[in-house]
């Protein structure tokens, strides 16, 4: 069964460091979410991608944040610099049709777990 | 705006017990609604979904119906075994913009 992966599944850095993330969404796959779950708390919404094109980044904190998905596969997230409050879990996710849609199943990857010290 | 209210956790029950788990939202228009559930170690993968007033979701012995009267979508089970621990998530994808809100989850223990 296809599956989402991302890389790395655990990644410790201090704070004003630069990170990235890494995800590759199931083959075929238009839509890809970038979401952040904070500890006992839901996903959060980072960046939606259709193909290369964001299509949704309102909750992207872009003075630190950035996001791309060049050739419309994998994508990679990157943070610099890394603040304390950045600890978190950043999820990956992809679905079939474009745009996400309002019925479309979304499958997730684990995830990568950051601890900014 | 639009969002997702689930019952707060943890909830633990013994073996073969009945669940509930309380989902509301409030959103605009009418949106699709679904259960995602995350087990230990794992991303979250979806449970059942909705997409409509008064449709059922069913899968592995869960079931949820779509309440547009009451804004619920709550999670139901007649019969919870030990390997149904987890985190499970309600959430809702609106009409505008297909952006997916999330609820803050509830974790399910299940002892033998």
């Amino acid at each position: 069964e296809a599956e989402v992966a991302q890389s790395p599944r655990y990644k410790i850095t201090e704070k004003s460091q630069a990170v990235a993330f890494w995800c590759d969404p199931i083959s075929g796959h238009a839509t890809l979410y970038w979401y952040r779950q904070i500890l006992g708390q839901g996903p959060e919404l980072l960046v939606q991608f259709q193909d290369e094109s964001v299509v949704d980044d309102s909750q992207l904190p872009k003075d630190r944040f950035s996001a791309e998905r060049l050739k419309g596969v994998d994508s990679t997230l990157k943070i610099q610099p890394a603040e304390l409050g950045d600890s978190a879990m950043y999820l990956c996710a992809s679905s079939l049709a474009p745009a996400g849609g309002l019925t479309d199943t979304q499958y997730f990857g684990p995830g990568t777990r950051l601890t900014v010290l | 705006g639009n969002s997702v209210t689930q019952m707060e956790g943890p909830v633990t029950l013994s073996e073969e017990a009945f669940l509930t788990i309380n989902c509301t939202y409030t959103a605009t228009g009418y949106p699709s609604l679904f259960w995602y559930v995350q087990y230990p170690g794992e991303g979250l993968q979806l449970l059942l979904k909705a997409t409509k007033a008064d449709d059922k979701g069913s899968n592995k012995g869960f079931e949820a119906t779509y309440r547009k009267e009451t804004t619920s979508f709550h999670l139901e089970k007649g019969s919870v075994q030990v390997s149904d621990s987890a985190v499970y998530f309600c959430a809702l994808v609106h009409t505008g913009g297909f952006k997916t809100i999330f609820g803050a989850g509830t974790r399910l223990f299940v002892k033998a």
